[in-house]
């Protein structure tokens, strides 16, 4: 059974800092998904991470992934206030054919103060 | 545009009562998603379906009910076996193609049942 661990849970910081989430899994994947969830909305698509030492930055998140330690971390830098909200990693599952689940984590509540 | 919705936005019913939610995607998409997510938690994998016709237990199909009649539309029946039906559920579509297995959110359906 595929396991989606991340930590911290909970990310206080202050704005202007640096923090990074990270993201282990248990068994092999490729495909590595980073989504941000806002109060009571949907999930955004963030990074799309299709192979081993991919990175990609947007804005102040950059999210890079390592295949052979089985993690995937989500940096920020000079956080602002604008990117508090629960950021999830999900891995995905080729199970047959081209068909895919994913497995998320429990998200990383991420508070920016002032 | 193209995308998800989801209807009602929020739904409250009584115990006992079963309840159907409402996923309409026109990104013509193959296969289809239902999640679930409870406060502080990740999304569970209720349901899902590769092809019209088709569909697959998830993690927690235990009480929920799909079909998968038309390509554009996946409603989910949450019965009244289901013991804790209190949730945000999340429809998802992705195209599953080779590569392409990115999932795109609707806007989600609170449920209060009381």
């Amino acid at each position: 059974e595929l396991k989606v661990e991340q930590n911290p849970l909970f990310l206080s910081m202050q704005e202007g800092k640096n923090y990074t989430i990270y993201c282990n899994y248990s068994t092999t994947s490729d495909r590595l998904y980073w989504y941000r969830q806002d109060p009571g909305k949907s999930l955004e698509s963030l990074f799309v991470l299709l192979s081993n030492g991919a990175v990609k930055q947007e804005g102040r998140l950059m999210a890079s992934l390592d295949t052979k330690a089985r993690l995937s971390t989500l940096h920020i830098t000079a956080a602002v206030h604008d990117l508090s909200a629960t950021y999830f990693c999900a891995v995905s599952r080729k199970f047959w054919g081209s068909n895919y689940k994913l497995t998320f984590g429990k998200g990383t509540l991420l508070t920016v103060n002032p | 545009d193209g995308g998800i919705t989801q209807s009602p936005k929020y739904l409250f019913r009584k115990e006992g009562q079963n309840v159907t939610l409402s996923c309409e995607q026109n990104l013509n998409h193959d296969a289809m998603y239902w999640y679930r997510q409870d406060p502080g938690q990740g999304l569970r994998l209720i349901y899902y379906s590769q092809i019209v016709n088709d569909f697959q237990k998830g993690d927690i199909a235990e009480g929920y009910s799909v079909s998968r009649e038309k390509k554009e539309s996946f409603p989910l029946t949450v019965t009244s076996a289901q013991k804790n039906p209190t949730a945000f559920y999340l429809c998802a579509s992705s195209q599953n193609r080779q590569g392409t297995d990115e999932q795109y959110f609707g806007p989600g359906t609170r449920l209060t049942v009381t």
